[in-house]
């Protein structure tokens, strides 16, 4: 089955840092790709989302390419501020008639 | 704006006891519907997926008899947990989608089950 691995559980950074975050993924399909951001007490919401290998996701400073050949969708932020602080999510889907799958979710907390 | 709303927002019921949760699709069409559990040492795990017209798809380790789902219209869908026990605690997540390729499923916020 399908699934997507993000290794690294925290990542602790002071404001203007660069944030890295690892996502690798395994399916049989051509899937779609998503990074997904929740606040503490809130849904997920969707950060970006990329449909075609090679092309590059961007949304409020983050991007993200959808790299086939590696199967890797890491995160990337230039310079990450305070209100940046949540946990992020990669997933993926294969076929639209099945349901998102997720990595275990990356919590980023920045530090002024 | 489209947006999904759920509630309650939090809950607690005895173990043993079932406990109904509700998820409203505003500004957009929910063609399928995906409920998923968030639990602190695992991520979102799928229960179940659900398209209008169609049969309502479950996930290895959870079943109709336990979760039974409800998905009348395009703007509505309930769950239901069945005697609920401590393991099934948990941030219960509706992800709602509109029909048409590529579309990204909305999430609401969730409802928080506790058993005690």
């Amino acid at each position: 089955g399908d699934s997507v691995t993000q290794k690294q559980g925290q990542v602790t950074l002071s404001e203007d840092d660069f944030l890295f975050i690892n996502c690798t993924y395994s399916t049989t399909t051509y899937p779609t790709l998503f990074w997904y951001v929740q606040y503490p007490g809130q849904g997920p919401q969707l950060l970006l989302k990329v449909t075609t290998a090679n092309n590059k996701g961007i949304s409020r400073g983050f991007e993200a390419t959808y790299d086939k050949g590696t199967t890797s969708f890491h995160l990337q932020k230039a310079s990450v501020q305070e209100s940046d602080s949540a946990v992020y999510f990669c997933a993926l889907v294969g076929n639209y008639a099945q349901g998102l799958t997720f990595g275990l979710g990356t919590r980023v907390s920045v530090f002024p | 704006g489209a947006l999904v709303y759920q509630y309650p927002r939090r809950t607690i019921c005895k173990s043993g006891t079932s406990m109904r949760m509700e998820c409203q699709a505003v500004g957009f069409q929910a063609t399928s519907v995906a409920w998923y559990r968030q639990s602190p040492q695992k991520t979102f795990e799928l229960i179940a997926l659900s398209t209008v017209n169609s049969a309502i798809k479950y996930e290895q380790n959870f079943t109709q008899e336990k979760f039974p789902i409800s998905h009348p219209n395009l703007s509505f869908s309930s769950m239901t947990v069945l005697n609920a026990y401590l393991e099934d605690r948990g941030l219960y997540l509706c992800g709602a989608r509109e029909a048409g390729a590529n579309q990204a499923p909305l999430f609401g916020e969730g409802t928080r089950l506790s058993v005690l």
